[in-house]
């Protein structure tokens, strides 16, 4: 079963705009993760935030986590032609496993 | 550099013909995982291996087999492929001390005619 819900499922902004995708999630979690998959490539890991954190930076992403409201978000900012991207958070469920959201296609026009 | 690798990254088979997906590891990870992805929407896990332990999910068709010979290399077999097996498969790996953060090969695009 899906763990995670993303909102929005499509962006498209003009590059050097912020893009802000959001992620919500139904169990309590130990840790979320956010991913990047390019068209037709395998995905890649973006950042990881703790369930103990309440945001995390690295680069020009930032994530935040609100357990409470079992959401999280992740921003880019000062976005890029080559941040054209789907992008997915992923949490543990049960052992070993992680379970993806629906993803958001970002889109980055010139 | 260490990395996960798929072969082949295109495959084509006959509907009802066997294929087989391979991957394989060189950051010796314990675990391994098979993804399947249709287009616009999230990986759906197949099923995994903690070093020789097989976990299956549950909704996954029995018509999906997998095989790990050793710690490098894990193998998805397709019994009888239908048209709705056309899909992207991802290959994956993790460590539990790395928060099971996963390491994806490009993935297998798989045509069934």
């Amino acid at each position: 079963s899906q763990q995670g819900e993303e909102d929005p499922q499509a962006l498209s902004i003009q590059e050097g705009e912020n893009a802000t995708m959001n992620c919500s999630y139904k169990t309590s979690i130990n840790n979320l993760q956010w991913y990047r998959q390019n068209s037709g490539r395998g995905l890649v890991h973006l950042i990881l935030i703790r369930s103990n954190e309440r945001e995390k930076h690295s680069g020009r992403l930032r994530v935040t986590l609100d357990t409470s409201k079992k959401s999280s978000s992740l921003l880019i900012t000062a976005s890029r032609a080559a941040d054209t991207a789907s992008y997915f958070c992923a949490s543990i469920q049960g052992a070993q496993k992680l379970v993806f959201g629906q993803g958001t296609r970002l889109t980055i026009n010139p | 550099d260490a990395m996960v690798i798929q072969n082949p990254r295109y495959q084509v088979t006959q509907f009802g013909k066997p294929v087989t997906l391979s991957c394989s590891q060189t950051l010796n990870h314990n675990v391994m995982y098979w993804y399947q992805q249709k287009s616009s929407q999230a990986p759906k896990l197949l099923f995994h291996y903690y070093d020789k332990d097989f976990n299956n999910e549950a909704d996954t068709p029995d018509n999906f087999q997998s095989r790990r010979p050793n710690t490098s290399f894990c193998f998805l077999d397709i019994r009888s492929p239908g048209l709705g097996d056309a899909a992207m498969y991802l290959c994956a790996t993790s460590r539990p001390d790395r928060d099971y953060e996963q390491y994806f090969g490009p993935g297998t695009r798989l045509t069934v005619t």
